[in-house]
């Protein structure tokens, strides 16, 4: 069966950088696109990117252009999201997905604690 | 204004029909169609329908969804206790090169 799972959870101190992994199972990594979504604390959910795993291209949010790098291994069928110059702000739940028209399998979420 | 936008919270009676909207532009909903997912707080989304209004497998019939131009809407019959959740609309936005996500409206079953 389709599986994401996720790293642990982290705490970090503002400025510093966070990298969430993204292991695939039960289907063929290269075939699909993973999207990274976050939802902080009483907010939404929010797109920060999507790389394609075969052939690695990416495409970011504006909102993270710059402070995010999604990369991945398909040795392994895992995908990384780094995310830096971190703030409280970037405190949240993240979460990779698969799109196959749509975000249909998610992986369990990784809490970031972004805190002095 | 980009994205899609969703009512903060609807309320139903246990039993009722409860009918979600989710308005966009043409550079999104109206574009290739917005998905919908169920988020239940300590639990990851759960895609109910893709945006060909396509149940996934294992998705109850009392989840459907549909779209008239921009806006697309999620209808949920007999509703039960477990519907109870916040409710995204999501979509591919032409624009923006970017996934859009609503902001998400509350569903309380009373």
């Amino acid at each position: 069966q389709v599986q994401l799972v996720q790293s642990g959870a982290e705490v970090k101190k503002p400025g510093a950088s966070v990298k969430v992994s993204c292991k695939a199972s039960g289907y063929t990594f290269s075939s699909y696109f993973i999207h990274w979504v976050r939802q902080a604390p009483g907010q939404g959910l929010e797109w920060m990117g999507v790389i394609n795993p075969s052939g690695s291209s990416t495409t970011y949010s504006q909102k993270f252009q710059g402070r995010v790098t999604m990369t991945r291994d398909t040795s392994t069928s895992t995908v990384y999201m780094e995310l830096g110059s971190l703030t409280s702000e970037d405190t949240a739940v993240y979460y990779c997905a698969r799109e196959a028209s749509a975000h249909d399998y998610w992986g369990q979420g990784t809490l970031v604690t972004v805190s002095s | 204004q980009a994205g899609l936008t969703q009512p903060p919270s609807v309320s139903k009676d246990l039993r009722q029909t409860a009918t979600l909207t989710c308005t966009g532009n043409s550079n999104n909903a109206g574009y290739q169609g917005a998905a919908w997912l169920q988020h239940h707080r300590g639990h990851p989304p759960k895609l109910l329908s893709d945006r060909n209004n396509n149940r996934p497998s294992g998705i109850s019939e009392r989840f459907s969804a549909s779209r008239s131009g921009n806006t697309a809407s999620l209808t949920i019959t007999g509703l039960q206790p477990e519907d109870e959740a916040d409710y995204y609309c999501s979509a591919w936005d032409s624009s923006l090169s970017a996934w859009v996500f609503g902001g998400g409206t509350k569903l309380t079953v009373l």
